[in-house]
């Protein structure tokens, strides 16, 4: 079963509204969490790490006040797409990976497909 | 530069033959870690294979290897007996031992779209 939950697997909004997508750890604590965005046919691209108890560290070009990030617990991280509009409607998918050592399996979230109007 | 490069956008392949998807990356560290992974249409990223820079036996896990070519810099992913279920997309990802922090990020190639032909 999976043991990396994502909600919602889908959502539309009205631009300029803000969607929060959650991406929780099922039976492991996650200190570190990662977002991605993949556009259609394209691959995945890093947007931030998520880190527990501290600030996520963002790749560059990614605006930090667009795309708010939150890791309040060791099983929760929280992506906030905040006053949406049509060009951030895209594929968004978190991951985390049970270990530190290079061969963890990265789990993903079943990802979150989002459509601004 | 690319940290992994995908040559094949789509394949074409007919059910039960083998096939091969490219992979070759670029790192300078000597310990990192290469995966494959599948996303169907519906956008699960589903893993498949992992293999370890100082791993010395190819990686294989049922009908999934992973032929390892290190001074290449290679990790193509080889299906056997291919079945129209292993239409989708796969991506080849690595990680690098950068930092003293662990669990560090996964960079994705641009994937390949396999189809597989009745």
């Amino acid at each position: 079963g999976a043991v990396v939950s994502q909600h919602p697997s889908r959502v539309i909004c009205k631009s300029g509204t803000s969607v929060k997508i959650e991406c929780r750890s099922l039976d492991f604590q996650a200190t570190t969490m990662f977002w991605y965005r993949q556009f259609p046919k394209k691959s995945l691209m890093l947007m931030a790490t998520s880190n527990e108890g501290s600030k996520a560290t963002y790749e560059q070009g990614v605006e930090k006040d667009k795309f708010l990030i939150n890791h309040a617990s060791l099983t929760l991280s929280t992506l906030t797409v905040t006053s949406a509009h049509p060009e951030d409607s895209s594929f968004y998918i978190c991951s985390a990976s049970r270990g530190t050592d290079l061969n963890s399996e990265a789990f993903f979230g079943q990802g979150t497909r989002l459509t601004v109007v | 530069a690319q940290k992994i490069t995908q040559t094949q956008p789509g394949m074409f392949v007919q059910e039960k033959e083998a096939v091969t998807l490219d992979c070759t990356y670029d790192t300078s560290d000597q310990s990192y870690g290469l995966f494959w992974y599948k996303q169907p249409s519906s956008g699960e990223m589903i893993f498949l294979i992992y293999q370890g820079s100082y791993d010395e036996q190819n990686a294989t896990e049922g009908r999934y290897s992973l032929n390892f070519q290190k001074a290449r810099k290679s990790a193509n992913l080889v299906i056997s007996a291919s079945q129209l279920g292993d239409s989708a997309m796969y991506f080849c990802a690595m990680r690098e031992a950068q930092s003293n922090f662990g669990n560090e990020k996964l960079t994705f190639g641009t994937g390949t779209r396999l189809t597989i032909i009745p």
